[in-house]
Protein backbone atom coordinates (compact mmCIF):
# COMPACT_ATOMS: atom_id res chain seq x y z
CA UNK A 1 0.00 0.00 0.00
CA UNK A 2 1.50 3.60 -0.70
CA UNK A 3 2.51 5.25 2.46
CA UNK A 4 3.87 9.12 2.95
CA UNK A 5 6.34 10.63 1.37
CA UNK A 6 8.49 12.77 2.71
CA UNK A 7 11.84 14.33 0.72
CA UNK A 8 14.29 15.03 1.79
CA UNK A 9 15.36 12.53 4.57
CA UNK A 10 17.92 14.43 5.74
CA UNK A 11 19.40 17.50 5.37
CA UNK A 12 22.07 19.53 6.58
CA UNK A 13 22.08 23.40 7.00
CA UNK A 14 23.73 26.28 8.44
CA UNK A 15 22.62 28.39 11.06
CA UNK A 16 20.86 31.43 9.45
CA UNK A 17 19.95 29.31 6.19
CA UNK A 18 16.86 28.61 4.96
CA UNK A 19 15.37 25.25 4.60
CA UNK A 20 12.24 23.57 2.87
CA UNK A 21 10.36 20.14 3.56
CA UNK A 22 7.72 18.25 1.36
CA UNK A 23 5.66 15.77 2.32
CA UNK A 24 3.09 13.71 -0.11
CA UNK A 25 0.33 12.36 1.30
CA UNK A 26 -1.49 8.75 0.67
CA UNK A 27 -3.58 9.26 -2.17
CA UNK A 28 -7.30 10.11 -1.51
CA UNK A 29 -5.87 12.14 2.37
CA UNK A 30 -6.96 15.18 2.63
CA UNK A 31 -5.30 16.01 5.60
CA UNK A 32 -1.74 17.05 6.25
CA UNK A 33 -0.22 17.65 9.80
CA UNK A 34 3.12 18.63 10.64
CA UNK A 35 5.06 17.30 14.10
CA UNK A 36 8.42 18.26 15.06
CA UNK A 37 10.58 15.71 17.12
CA UNK A 38 13.10 16.59 19.05
CA UNK A 39 16.16 14.35 20.41
CA UNK A 40 14.55 12.17 23.16
CA UNK A 41 11.25 14.23 22.96
CA UNK A 42 7.58 13.28 22.19
CA UNK A 43 6.30 14.32 18.66
CA UNK A 44 5.17 18.21 19.21
CA UNK A 45 2.61 19.65 16.64
CA UNK A 46 3.25 22.42 14.53
CA UNK A 47 1.15 23.01 11.48
CA UNK A 48 -1.59 21.25 10.18
CA UNK A 49 -4.17 21.45 6.68
CA UNK A 50 -7.47 20.32 5.69
CA UNK A 51 -8.89 20.45 2.00
CA UNK A 52 -5.44 23.37 1.39
CA UNK A 53 -6.84 25.45 4.08
CA UNK A 54 -4.65 25.83 7.69
CA UNK A 55 -6.98 24.02 9.94
CA UNK A 56 -5.08 24.74 13.30
CA UNK A 57 -2.01 25.87 14.34
CA UNK A 58 0.45 24.70 17.13
CA UNK A 59 3.82 26.02 18.28
CA UNK A 60 5.39 26.60 15.26
CA UNK A 61 7.73 29.84 15.15
CA UNK A 62 7.06 32.72 13.20
CA UNK A 63 10.38 31.91 10.99
CA UNK A 64 8.52 28.55 9.42
CA UNK A 65 5.31 28.40 7.47
CA UNK A 66 3.20 25.98 5.94
CA UNK A 67 1.13 25.49 2.68
CA UNK A 68 -0.88 22.65 1.17
CA UNK A 69 -1.16 22.62 -2.59
CA UNK A 70 -3.84 21.65 -5.21
CA UNK A 71 -2.15 17.97 -5.47
CA UNK A 72 -2.49 18.05 -1.54
CA UNK A 73 1.30 18.06 -0.62
CA UNK A 74 2.38 20.01 1.62
CA UNK A 75 5.78 21.97 2.23
CA UNK A 76 6.95 23.37 5.64
CA UNK A 77 9.84 26.66 4.98
CA UNK A 78 11.94 26.96 7.35
CA UNK A 79 14.04 30.35 7.56
CA UNK A 80 16.62 31.83 9.75
CA UNK A 81 17.55 28.24 11.07
CA UNK A 82 19.26 27.93 14.92
CA UNK A 83 20.78 25.10 15.95
CA UNK A 84 17.64 24.47 18.28
CA UNK A 85 15.66 23.30 14.94
CA UNK A 86 17.75 20.03 14.58
CA UNK A 87 15.25 17.86 14.85
CA UNK A 88 12.99 14.91 12.86
CA UNK A 89 10.70 16.57 11.22
CA UNK A 90 7.48 14.44 10.66
CA UNK A 91 4.23 14.57 8.31
CA UNK A 92 1.43 12.08 9.17
CA UNK A 93 -1.86 12.73 6.59
CA UNK A 94 -5.49 11.41 7.09
CA UNK A 95 -8.51 10.90 5.49
CA UNK A 96 -10.72 12.01 8.27
CA UNK A 97 -12.15 10.32 10.35
CA UNK A 98 -9.13 7.71 10.19
CA UNK A 99 -6.25 7.57 11.93
CA UNK A 100 -3.12 9.28 11.25
CA UNK A 101 0.07 7.83 9.10
CA UNK A 102 3.20 9.22 10.00
CA UNK A 103 5.67 9.48 7.24
CA UNK A 104 9.53 8.42 7.56
CA UNK A 105 10.50 12.18 8.49
CA UNK A 106 13.19 14.20 7.28
CA UNK A 107 16.22 14.61 9.56
CA UNK A 108 17.25 18.25 9.88
CA UNK A 109 20.82 19.02 11.22
CA UNK A 110 21.70 22.44 11.66
CA UNK A 111 25.68 23.59 12.01
CA UNK B 1 -3.55 22.51 28.58
CA UNK B 2 -3.65 19.51 27.16
CA UNK B 3 -1.78 16.90 28.80
CA UNK B 4 -0.91 13.39 28.08
CA UNK B 5 1.26 11.01 30.57
CA UNK B 6 2.86 8.01 30.59
CA UNK B 7 4.17 5.45 32.94
CA UNK B 8 6.54 4.10 33.29
CA UNK B 9 8.92 6.15 31.03
CA UNK B 10 11.94 3.52 30.89
CA UNK B 11 11.00 -0.05 31.49
CA UNK B 12 13.59 -3.30 30.99
CA UNK B 13 11.55 -6.19 30.91
CA UNK B 14 12.93 -10.20 30.78
CA UNK B 15 11.48 -12.19 27.51
CA UNK B 16 8.18 -14.16 28.55
CA UNK B 17 7.13 -11.78 31.08
CA UNK B 18 3.95 -9.50 30.93
CA UNK B 19 3.76 -5.91 31.72
CA UNK B 20 1.43 -2.56 31.46
CA UNK B 21 2.53 0.67 30.34
CA UNK B 22 -0.24 3.32 31.63
CA UNK B 23 -1.64 6.87 29.83
CA UNK B 24 -3.70 9.38 31.12
CA UNK B 25 -5.25 12.50 29.45
CA UNK B 26 -6.41 15.05 30.46
CA UNK B 27 -9.50 15.91 28.14
CA UNK B 28 -12.47 14.11 26.85
CA UNK B 29 -10.71 13.62 23.71
CA UNK B 30 -13.03 10.66 21.77
CA UNK B 31 -9.52 9.12 20.29
CA UNK B 32 -6.98 7.49 21.70
CA UNK B 33 -3.86 6.28 20.06
CA UNK B 34 -0.96 4.06 20.60
CA UNK B 35 2.09 4.06 18.30
CA UNK B 36 5.61 2.19 17.78
CA UNK B 37 8.98 4.16 17.57
CA UNK B 38 12.51 2.53 16.54
CA UNK B 39 15.23 4.94 17.31
CA UNK B 40 15.58 7.17 14.06
CA UNK B 41 12.58 5.52 12.77
CA UNK B 42 8.84 6.92 11.90
CA UNK B 43 5.56 6.37 14.19
CA UNK B 44 4.14 3.05 13.57
CA UNK B 45 0.33 3.22 14.62
CA UNK B 46 -0.39 0.32 16.70
CA UNK B 47 -4.18 0.63 17.75
CA UNK B 48 -6.92 3.49 17.62
CA UNK B 49 -9.36 3.19 20.82
CA UNK B 50 -12.80 5.21 19.91
CA UNK B 51 -14.78 4.30 22.59
CA UNK B 52 -15.16 3.55 26.52
CA UNK B 53 -14.43 -0.54 26.83
CA UNK B 54 -12.78 -0.56 23.56
CA UNK B 55 -10.36 -3.26 23.44
CA UNK B 56 -7.85 -4.18 21.02
CA UNK B 57 -5.32 -6.86 20.48
CA UNK B 58 -2.89 -7.64 17.73
CA UNK B 59 -0.36 -10.35 18.32
CA UNK B 60 1.68 -9.86 22.00
CA UNK B 61 -0.07 -6.42 22.51
CA UNK B 62 -3.49 -5.38 23.78
CA UNK B 63 -4.86 -1.74 24.37
CA UNK B 64 -7.65 -0.66 26.02
CA UNK B 65 -9.75 2.31 27.14
CA UNK B 66 -11.20 3.57 29.85
CA UNK B 67 -12.81 6.89 29.15
CA UNK B 68 -14.07 7.66 32.47
CA UNK B 69 -10.95 7.46 34.25
CA UNK B 70 -9.20 8.96 31.29
CA UNK B 71 -6.96 5.60 31.54
CA UNK B 72 -5.34 3.62 28.56
CA UNK B 73 -3.05 0.76 29.13
CA UNK B 74 -1.05 -0.94 26.84
CA UNK B 75 -0.44 -4.84 28.38
CA UNK B 76 2.73 -6.99 26.77
CA UNK B 77 2.01 -10.22 27.27
CA UNK B 78 5.51 -12.64 27.24
CA UNK B 79 7.76 -10.49 25.67
CA UNK B 80 10.09 -11.24 23.14
CA UNK B 81 13.25 -8.77 21.63
CA UNK B 82 11.34 -7.47 18.85
CA UNK B 83 9.10 -5.54 20.84
CA UNK B 84 11.93 -3.09 22.19
CA UNK B 85 11.08 0.25 20.89
CA UNK B 86 9.30 3.21 22.32
CA UNK B 87 5.75 3.28 22.98
CA UNK B 88 3.84 6.88 22.59
CA UNK B 89 0.07 7.02 23.68
CA UNK B 90 -1.47 10.19 21.75
CA UNK B 91 -4.92 11.98 22.18
CA UNK B 92 -6.61 14.29 19.95
CA UNK B 93 -9.70 14.39 17.91
CA UNK B 94 -6.96 16.11 14.69
CA UNK B 95 -3.74 17.50 16.09
CA UNK B 96 -1.99 14.48 18.29
CA UNK B 97 -0.92 15.17 21.84
CA UNK B 98 1.76 12.94 22.24
CA UNK B 99 3.07 11.24 25.86
CA UNK B 100 6.91 11.19 26.84
CA UNK B 101 6.82 7.95 25.46
CA UNK B 102 8.06 4.86 26.85
CA UNK B 103 11.03 3.51 26.07
CA UNK B 104 11.03 -0.92 26.45
CA UNK B 105 13.72 -2.69 26.85
CA UNK B 106 13.21 -6.19 26.48
CA UNK B 107 16.51 -8.89 27.53
CA UNK B 108 16.89 -12.30 26.53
Amino acid sequence: AAGVIQSPRHLIKEKRETATLKCYPIPRHDTVYWYQQGPGQDPQFLISFYEKMQSDKGSIPDRFSAQQFSDYHSELNMSSLELGDSALYFCATERRPDTQYFGPGTRLTVL
Amino acid sequence: ELKVEQNPLFLSMQEGKNYTIYCNYSTTSDRLYWYRQDPGKSLESLFVLLSNGAVKQEGRLMASLDTKARLSTLHITAAVHDLSATYFCAEGAQKLVFGQGTRLTINP
